[in-house]
């Protein structure tokens, strides 16, 4: 069954430090996302990204983050320089289409800022 | 702030019971609804959808909507202890499929 591929794992990285989180959307779908959970808390959204465009973005999504599909196939979210509270699970998800409705999440990359 | 409201729990039903979760919402335009799974340290599994007000049945698991109330349920029959998880209500704003989650209900089930 077609999934949603994220890498890597686990990151740890230092204060400062930029960060590339990337993900590999099922290959026919359309509509990509990100979205973060820190620990214990609930499920965010960060960004959705259609036909080569960022077409929504959260508060949360300010000028250290970007979202780029640099070769039709992965999808990357770059953290340039990450704080703190950047740690969290970071899940990227991709969609058919917009009548469909449904997202499918990939396996999560957990970012470890010390 | 459009916000999805559950309750935290834990909620603990024995094993073969039937689990029932709850989820308000606040945008009363939004018109789809998503249940999602979610195992400790593991991403949300899609379980179900609704879109219109009354009952889904999907396996053991029915989705129930009243936008009149702004209240979306699931529940589970025949819970086991695969079950235990949390619970996340979701619902889709906006024209590209945005969703928003609830904080997620805890669900245990015990043998």
């Amino acid at each position: 069954e077609p999934e949603v591929t994220q890498t890597p794992s686990h990151q740890v990285t230092q204060m400062g430090q930029e960060v590339i989180l990337r993900c590999v959307p099922i290959s026919n779908h359309l509509y990509f996302y990100w979205y973060r959970q820190i620990l214990g808390q609930k499920v965010e959204f960060l960004v959705s990204f259609y036909n080569n465009e960022i077409s929504e973005k959260s508060e949360i999504f300010d000028d250290q983050f970007s979202v780029e599909r640099p070769d039709g196939s992965n999808f990357t979210l770059k953290i340039r320089s990450t704080k703190l509270e950047d740690s969290a699970m970071y899940f990227c998800a991709s969609g058919l289409g917009l009548n469909t409705g449904e997202l499918f999440f990939g396996e999560g990359s957990r970012l470890t800022v010390l | 702030q459009k916000e999805v409201e559950q309750n935290s729990g834990p909620l603990s039903v024995p094993e073969g019971a039937i689990a029932s979760l709850n989820c308000t919402y606040s945008d009363r335009g939004s018109q789809s609804f998503f249940w999602y799974r979610q195992y400790s340290g593991k991403s949300p599994e899609l379980i179900m959808f609704i879109y219109s007000n009354g009952d889904k049945e999907d396996g053991r698991f029915t989705a129930q909507l009243n936008k009149a109330s702004q209240y979306v349920s699931l529940l589970i029959r025949d819970s086991q202890p695969s079950d235990s998880a949390t619970y996340l209500c979701a619902v889709r704003q906006g024209g590209y499929n945005k969703l928003i989650f609830g904080a997620g209900t805890r669900l245990a089930v015990h043998p």
